[in-house]
């Protein structure tokens, strides 16, 4: 069974352009959640889908992202524009189900906005 | 709002010593905890999942404990080698979405 994957692994890119970032989740995991981790911090979550659907963005830190998950198979999360402070290490993860089902997560995407 | 501390931040021991890692959180209404790791510029190994049922769980070299009343977890690693050097973060699902609420975790160092 193939686990979660990213792509890519890692960006750089300019202040005010925009960057996509892609998950995609163990084939059969309706639940795939994004989170963050910026320098020195904790990981912290940003949303939560459930198939297609926004379950919980409560995360999101402001209009410049958007997450999509069309067909509710991957999942993109788009940066526009990127500010300094977007740069840090996005992780994707997906589980069966919420609760009690555990979370598996990808590698990263380690972002850089300079 | 759940909070999750780690102590300590960093642990440097030398190979074959017994280790206990802590995590603490102040809520008790979690379904479970979970232990990963972290290599350095890589993404997070699940290392054990405790159900809020159980008190115990156990992979390896690996023991984890939860007393869901004292909002308390510990990570014991016995026998410890070099390559158990990474980073350690405990997380547990808040929520009816189940978010993970992390840990700040521990950088563990094994000498040689």
């Amino acid at each position: 069974e193939a686990g979660v994957t990213q792509f890519p692994s890692h960006s750089v890119i300019e202040k005010g352009q925009t960057v996509t970032l892609r998950c995609d989740p163990i084939s059969g995991h309706d639940n795939l959640y994004w989170y963050r981790r910026v320098m020195g911090k904790e990981i912290k979550f940003l949303l939560h889908f459930v198939k297609e659907s926004k379950q919980d963005e409560s995360g999101m830190p402001n209009n410049r992202f958007l997450a999509e998950r069309t067909g509710g198979t991957y999942s993109t999360l788009k940066v526009q524009p990127a500010e300094l402070e977007d740069s840090g290490v996005y992780f994707c993860a997906s589980s069966r189900g919420p609760g009690i089902y555990e979370q598996y997560f990808g590698p990263g995407t380690r972002l850089t906005v300079t | 709002k759940q909070e999750v501390t780690q102590i300590p931040a960093a642990l440097s021991v030398p190979e074959g010593e017994n280790l206990v890692l802590n995590c603490s959180f102040t809520d008790s209404a979690i379904y479970n905890l979970q232990w990963f790791r972290q290599d350095p510029g890589k993404g997070l190994t699940s290392l054990l999942l405790i159900q809020s049922s159980q008190r115990e769980q156990t992979s390896g070299r690996l023991n984890a404990s939860l007393d869901k009343s004292s909002g308390r977890s510990t990570l014991y690693i016995a026998a410890s080698q070099p390559g158990d050097s990474a980073t350690y973060l405990c997380a547990v699902p808040t929520g009816t979405a189940s978010k993970l609420t992390f840990g700040t975790g521990t950088r563990l160092q094994v000498t040689l």
